[in-house]
């Protein structure tokens, strides 16, 4: 398994409803950060949580840590078909002096599609 | 500028040709990244520079990649005896440090005949 895996590998849903996308990972980190993409494109940085936060919200987006789970989880409510895009985890790993290392690993991804 | 640049936007070379692959980052970014994503993976690691070192090289997948950054901003990669498993979309981003999200480019997307 690589570090940042990303469950469901696909979600389907209605406009209005909430997606829930879960992240494991392996190693201890400095921070996760989630990113959307749309059509292969680049990726756009939507939210950075820090190991020692547990919770952090960006507009209709809620993400979770849970460090001694190695788990995090990116909630969008009241979705709409725009939010239809590629989701990714991705993980900074720590170094001892507890700054990150600037290298992310990024996750496989979790395909969104709302439905008008 | 006003996100990071990445040109060309598609390349399409024959297999054993040399490319460059251009990213202009961010101003004031002192960190860069390359990435390699194929069709329905994450993108993968391949290089980080802090200013105009590379501070982890361990993604490039062998001594046909290469890349630079000589005066701390613009990066080019480098491909050389391109082969038909170079095609991805080769994605750059740029940070200003290590506890900061990245902004990506838009890509370029390289194609091996």
């Amino acid at each position: 398994s690589q570090q940042g895996e990303e469950d469901p590998q696909a979600l389907s849903i209605q406009e209005g409803e909430n997606a829930t996308m879960n992240c494991s990972y392996k190693t201890s980190i400095n921070n996760l950060q989630w990113y959307r993409q749309n059509s292969g494109r680049g990726l756009v940085h939507l939210i950075l949580i820090r190991s020692n936060e547990r919770e952090k919200h960006s507009g209709r987006l809620r993400v979770t840590l849970d460090t001694s789970k190695k788990s995090s989880s990116l909630l969008i409510t009241a979705s709409r078909a725009a939010d239809t895009a590629s989701y990714f985890c991705a993980t900074a790993r720590g170094n001892a002096g507890g700054t990150s290392y600037g290298k992310l690993t990024f996750g496989q991804g979790t395909i969104l599609t709302v439905h008008p | 500028g006003a996100g990071v640049s990445q040109t060309p936007s598609n390349k399409v070379t024959e297999k054993g040709k040399y490319v460059e692959l251009r990213c202009d980052p961010i101003s004031g970014h002192t960190a860069l990244y390359w990435y390699r994503q194929s069709l329905g993976q994450g993108p993968e690691f391949l290089i980080y520079f802090q200013g105009t070192g590379a501070a982890d090289d361990s993604g490039l997948p062998n001594d046909r990649f290469f890349a630079v950054r000589p005066e701390g901003s613009v990066s080019t990669l480098k491909i050389q005896r391109t082969e038909r498993g170079d095609s991805a979309m080769y994605l750059c981003a740029s940070s200003r440090g290590s506890l900061d999200g990245y902004t990506f480019g838009s890509g370029t997307r390289l194609t091996v005949v």
